[in-house]
């Protein structure tokens, strides 16, 4: 089974404050690595994604850092909004996605 | 329409029910996915679809799930005879790429059908 591993479970973080999320998993084959974001009652919605061949990945407010090497990548969230406050799913995808065990971030105002 | 579209959004059966859960997705879309979404966790793949190709269906966890897509657009999951361990938020997930061979392009999804099993 392919395990994907997320940190951390949950995350609170003040208002402009930096939200990091880390992804590491375990499968060599993947070969794209999306952040999804999902609000209560919806469904997932593609944030940012990256490629193998590039390291790093930056559109607006948010960044996504990839480590080859390591296995892992990570969402760094920069000035963080109350509207940010969603879960957060690493997908790692080769023939299909595997979707991380995700974490609640909570912006306060 | 304009994103995916799932029916119905609320289902309750009583244990050892039949249930059915209707997808459709994007126009055009060649790839369709049903994922498994239990309280608190991640989603978990089912099955996957290829146009009317059902190309993995690893994810099922028993002989009473079953998908199909037979004009390579709408798709049903049926789950019979249905156990309390089956409640679940049952997302369907549409794509315009194949990934017979490599996981890229991004997943549309529907806001899921929401099943619970008395």
């Amino acid at each position: 089974q392919q395990q994907v591993k997320q940190s951390p479970q949950s995350l609170i973080v003040q208002k402009g404050g930096i939200s990091i999320i880390n992804c590491a998993y375990e499968n060599t084959a993947f070969d794209y690595f999306p952040w999804y974001q999902q609000f209560p009652g919806k469904g997932p919605a593609l944030l940012i994604a990256i490629r193998p061949d590039v390291s790093e990945k930056k559109e607006g407010r948010f960044t996504i850092s990839f480590n080859k090497s390591a296995k892992q990548f990570s969402l760094h969230i920069m000035d963080s909004q109350p509207g940010d406050s969603a879960t957060y799913f690493c997908a790692p995808g080769g023939q299909n996605f595997v979707f991380g065990p995700g974490t609640r971030l909570s912006v306060l105002p | 329409g304009a994103g995916v579209s799932q029916s119905p959004r609320y289902k309750v059966a009583k244990r050892g029910q039949d249930v059915a859960l209707r997808c459709d997705p994007i126009s055009g879309h060649v790839s369709l996915f049903w994922y498994q979404q239990a309280l608190g966790q991640g989603p978990e793949f089912l099955t996957y679809f290829q146009n009317e190709a059902q190309l993995d269906k690893s994810g099922l966890p028993s002989d009473r799930f079953f998908a199909e897509r037979p004009e390579g657009s709408v798709s049903t999951l049926k789950i019979q005879r249905t156990q309390q361990e089956d409640s679940a938020v049952y997302l369907c997930a549409s794509s315009l790429l194949q990934f017979a061979r490599s996981g890229t392009g991004e997943l549309f999804f529907g806001e899921g059908s929401r099943l619970t099993v008395l």
